[in-house]
């Protein structure tokens, strides 16, 4: 069955500092993995897509990694804004098409 | 392009009570799901809907949580009766083909 752990569950930055993200998971069969930003009381936002074939993608500020032979996924955020204090979600859709998601990183950026 | 819209947008109920959200999806989206996620976790998927018929609802809890798409389009997801922890954020999202899933705002709900 396939799991994914998101760590740490919280971080706190101050502003201007790069960073980095976490994301874990436990069965290498994916198709895809999706790094989603949450902000409170609103939706999710996909922020960048990797198919299982890519190494990273690129949007801004954000870059994210995928090794599919170790599990991983790593979202780097360059020079942090206080607009990127936020919760970021990695899902990773399965050979069964469904997005399994970890339980997301609580991102506090200090002005 | 609208997005997905939800409706409403917070609701508050006692437990025992009945409960029906509504979800418009993007238009000339064919698949549709509800997801339920609770505070400090992930999103859990309760049911898909492709056009107005279901792929997936392993994970809804068919006793208490209902969910109908007429016409392919809107659809409805209804709890009755609630629980203390139906307590949730409960987040429609929608697709044009099987790869990126588009998400409402949500409706956060109490169950008190």
């Amino acid at each position: 069955k396939q799991e994914v752990t998101q760590i740490p569950a919280a971080l706190s930055v101050p502003e201007g500092e790069n960073l980095v993200l976490n994301c874990s998971f436990t069965d290498s069969a994916i198709y895809n993995l999706q790094w989603f930003r949450q902000d409170p009381g609103k939706g999710l936002t996909s922020l960048l897509l990797i198919q299982s074939s890519q190494r990273e993608q690129t949007s801004g500020r954000l870059n994210a990694s995928l090794d599919k032979s170790s599990g991983r996924s790593t979202l780097y955020i360059a020079a942090s804004q206080p607009g990127d204090s936020a919760t970021y979600l990695c899902a990773v859709k399965d050979s069964n098409y469904q997005l399994i998601w970890g339980a997301g990183t609580k991102l506090i950026i200090k002005p | 392009e609208a997005g997905v819209a939800q409706s409403p947008r917070y609701k508050i109920i006692e437990k025992r009570q009945s409960v029906a959200f509504w979800c418009n999806p993007i238009s000339g989206h064919a698949t549709l799901y509800w997801y339920q996620q609770i505070l400090g976790q992930g999103p859990k998927l309760l049911i898909q809907f492709q056009n107005n018929g279901v792929v997936d609802d392993s994970q809804l809890p068919k006793d208490r949580f209902s969910a109908e798409r007429l016409k392919g389009v809107d659809s409805t997801l209804k709890i009755q009766p609630a629980k203390l922890e139906d307590s949730a954020v409960y987040l429609c999202a929608s697709s044009l083909d099987q790869w990126e899933q588009y998400f409402g705002p949500g409706t956060r709900l109490t169950v008190t």
